[in-house]
């Protein structure tokens, strides 16, 4: 089992869909998590940490599921602009280990 | 001004080469790293420096050699360069090891590394 898994995608949705990625993470022991975008020959960036309450950010919704071990993104109103790579991130004691990405593309 | 910068940003050569990637970040950050993102879009870490310590190691061929001179850059040289080391290279730090909003990571532009 991969120590982060992410569906693949791609997701193809029309704007203003909402859509939904899922993350499970095998290590029990881990820390943080956080959330990443990764445009096409761009370098990821942070889109929001995860915290085990929930957070909200405009229209990003992350959720951690500690029992079961997965994070979830929730986008609401997708813009064409969402369309990127989105990469879940599990940091254990000293490592980061990043899923391979769920590409999402929002069409007009 | 960049945060965290590498250099080159293209790097064409043959097999058998040796070569250098350099980076540099001027957020203060204790913490470094190095990445490799192949063809399948996979982004793995390689190794990890904190205060010019190595923390992370992973099974990365003893071709590639970091090396830190301060905290503010973690070089990367890779000898005898094979053509499955084509890939693109991500310098990225943070803050420290700690917690939360402690580990985020800000990334460079990437190496793209082409062995012909």
């Amino acid at each position: 089992r991969k120590e982060v898994e992410q569906d693949p995608g791609p997701f193809n949705v029309p704007e203003g869909a909402t859509v939904a990625f899922n993350c499970t993470y095998s290590n029990s022991a881990s820390q943080s998590f956080f959330w990443y975008r990764q445009d096409c020959r761009k370098e990821p960036k942070l889109l929001m940490s995860v915290y085990s309450s929930g957070n909200e950010d405009g229209r990003f919704t992350a959720q951690l599921n500690r029992a079961s071990q997965y994070i979830s993104l929730l986008i609401r109103d997708s813009k064409l602009s969402d369309s990127a790579t989105y990469l879940c991130v599990v940091k254990g004691n000293n490592d980061m280990r990043f899923g391979a990405g769920t590409r999402l593309t929002v069409k007009p | 001004d960049t945060a965290v910068s590498q250099t080159p940003k293209y790097l064409v050569t043959q097999m058998g080469n040796d070569k250098s990637i350099k980076c540099e970040q001027n957020l203060g950050h204790d913490t470094m790293y190095w990445y490799k993102q192949d063809s399948k879009k996979f982004l793995k870490i390689m190794f990890s420096y904190n205060n010019k310590e190595l923390i992370i190691n992973e099974t990365v061929p003893n071709r590639f050699s970091p090396k830190s001179p301060d905290k503010a850059h973690l070089n990367l040289h890779i000898n005898s360069l094979e053509l499955g080391d084509s890939a693109v290279y991500f310098c990225a730090s943070s803050q420290d090891l700690g917690g939360g909003a402690k580990n985020i990571q800000y990334f460079g532009a990437g190496t793209r590394l082409s062995v012909l």
